[in-house]
């Protein structure tokens, strides 16, 4: 399985955009990357997937270079409601082995 | 929308007692799978079934075992509750083993403490 490898926390203002980047340097042909919020006392939420280039949504974008070894949450002008964790996992197509969450980055939006 | 129901969102027991936590979801998933989440651990997957009476065992399957003998159901078993099984429990579903499937809809948990 891929492991991926994010910043445990970050801080941001509101109104700012907030990147969040995932490394997944040994990601297979077959993987393709997935992101989850988690709100507290929540479960997780499937945010946007992606296998490469730009992927986007109404709630992010995901970007993925050429290399696939790398890959960024975008959240366009975050809010106080946004302040949450977010996951980084990578799966292959098959589903035959289940995604892995890590410990996520706990983002925390500031008035 | 997809729902994912487990049976309580708080339980207390005590060492040594038997506990099932059952999980249910109503859009005709094929797979399901038991998390638990502690504090600087994020999510770690007990168990995971393919199938109805399949299982398989995840990262971290010591102390539980798991039972699913309709599509719908899945159930995690403490067969002897420890102190150190006290967490949040996340119940999650996803349709099929291919990449739609593995967007996972998850319930909203159960705070289970041993005493």
């Amino acid at each position: 399985l891929a492991k991926t490898t994010q910043p445990i926390s970050m801080d941001s203002y509101e109104g700012q955009e907030v990147n969040i980047t995932c490394s997944h340097n040994n990601i297979a042909t077959n993987d393709y990357i997935t992101w989850y919020q988690q709100f507290p006392s929540q479960g997780p939420r499937f945010i946007i997937q992606g296998y490469k280039t730009k992927v986007t949504n109404e709630v992010a974008s995901l970007f993925i270079p050429a290399d696939r070894k790398s890959s960024t949450l975008s959240l366009p002008r975050v809010s106080l409601s946004d302040t949450a964790v977010y996951y980084c996992l990578v799966g292959d197509d098959s589903g035959n082995t289940p995604l892995v969450f890590g410990k996520g980055t706990r983002l925390s939006v500031i008035a | 929308d997809v729902k994912v129901t487990q049976s309580s969102r708080y339980l207390v027991k005590r060492t040594g007692e038997k506990v099932f936590l059952e999980c249910v979801q109503d859009m005709d998933h094929e797979n399901m799978f038991w998390y638990r989440q502690d504090p600087g651990l994020g999510l770690r997957l007990i168990y995971f079934s393919y199938d109805v009476k399949m299982k398989e065992k995840g990262d971290i399957p010591e102390g539980y075992s798991v039972s699913r003998e309709k599509k719908e159901r899945f159930s995690l078993i403490l067969e002897s509750a420890s102190t150190n099984q006290t967490s949040m429990y996340l119940c999650a579903s996803s349709l099929t083993r291919g990449r739609v499937g593995n967007e996972q809809y998850f319930g909203p948990g159960t705070r289970l403490t041993v005493t």
